[in-house]
């Protein structure tokens, strides 16, 4: 299995700019979530899904976020215009259901200057 | 407001000795409980995972859950430089996803 894939791995960008953010879950997964990870705050999560379905977003942050999940292997999160506040690293995780272990990606060093 | 919390350290241990790390979570109806290690600049990856009460033993990694107390703890016995990591508690609070401690920052001296 080659686990969660998540590109580009890191992204730097002009303040404005708009930004989007790539999952593949793992097969068979049916629950994906997406977190933020700052050294501040730590791990946030940001939204979830399941079974495409998006099921909490209560921790985006502002209406500049948004998540999509067209099919059970594809996920985007798109930040648009980007600030400089968004720079962290943003994690891709899927699991089988949504109260069980997560596997998280790589994850995507965004630097927005 | 489900809170996990950890110290956030840096806990330094001499190679060789046990590295204990301790959570703590709100939520009293949690069920399941994880440990992550997450190495600098990399992403967390599970290590442990303890349902019930007591102790659970994986190599050099022992997980203890105490419900009553809504304590958990992941001991490291051997502690190696190669151990040296944040390591990121995770409680199920019920039907939603995990929530996650801010970690606690483990040093292993050689």
């Amino acid at each position: 299995d080659a686990g969660v894939i998540q590109s580009p791995r890191h992204e730097v960008t002009e303040m404005g700019q708009e930004v989007t953010l790539r999952c593949k879950p793992i097969s068979g997964h049916n629950s994906l979530f997406w977190y933020r990870q700052t050294m501040m705050r730590g791990l946030e999560l940001l939204i979830y899904f399941n079974n495409n379905v998006p099921i909490d977003d209560s921790g985006m942050p502002e209406d500049r976020f948004s998540a999509k999940m067209p099919n059970a292997s594809f996920s985007t999160l798109k930040i648009q215009p980007s600030e400089p506040r968004d720079s962290a690293v943003y994690f891709c995780a899927s699991s089988r259901q949504s109260n069980t272990e997560a596997f998280f990606g790589q994850g995507t060093r965004l630097t927005v200057v | 407001q489900k809170e996990v919390e950890q110290n956030s350290g840096p806990l330094s241990v001499p190679e060789g000795a046990i590295a204990s790390l301790n959570c703590t979570y709100s939520d009293r109806g949690s069920q399941s409980f994880f440990w992550y290690r997450q190495y600098s600049g990399k992403s967390p990856e599970l290590i442990m995972s303890i349902y019930s009460n007591g102790d659970k033993e994986d190599g050099r990694f022992t997980a203890q859950l105490n419900k009553a107390s809504q304590y958990v703890s992941l001991l490291i016995r051997d502690s190696q430089p190669s151990d040296s990591a944040t390591y990121l508690c995770a409680v199920n609070p019920g039907n939603t996803p995990l929530v996650f401690g801010k970690g606690t920052r483990l040093s292993v001296i050689a």
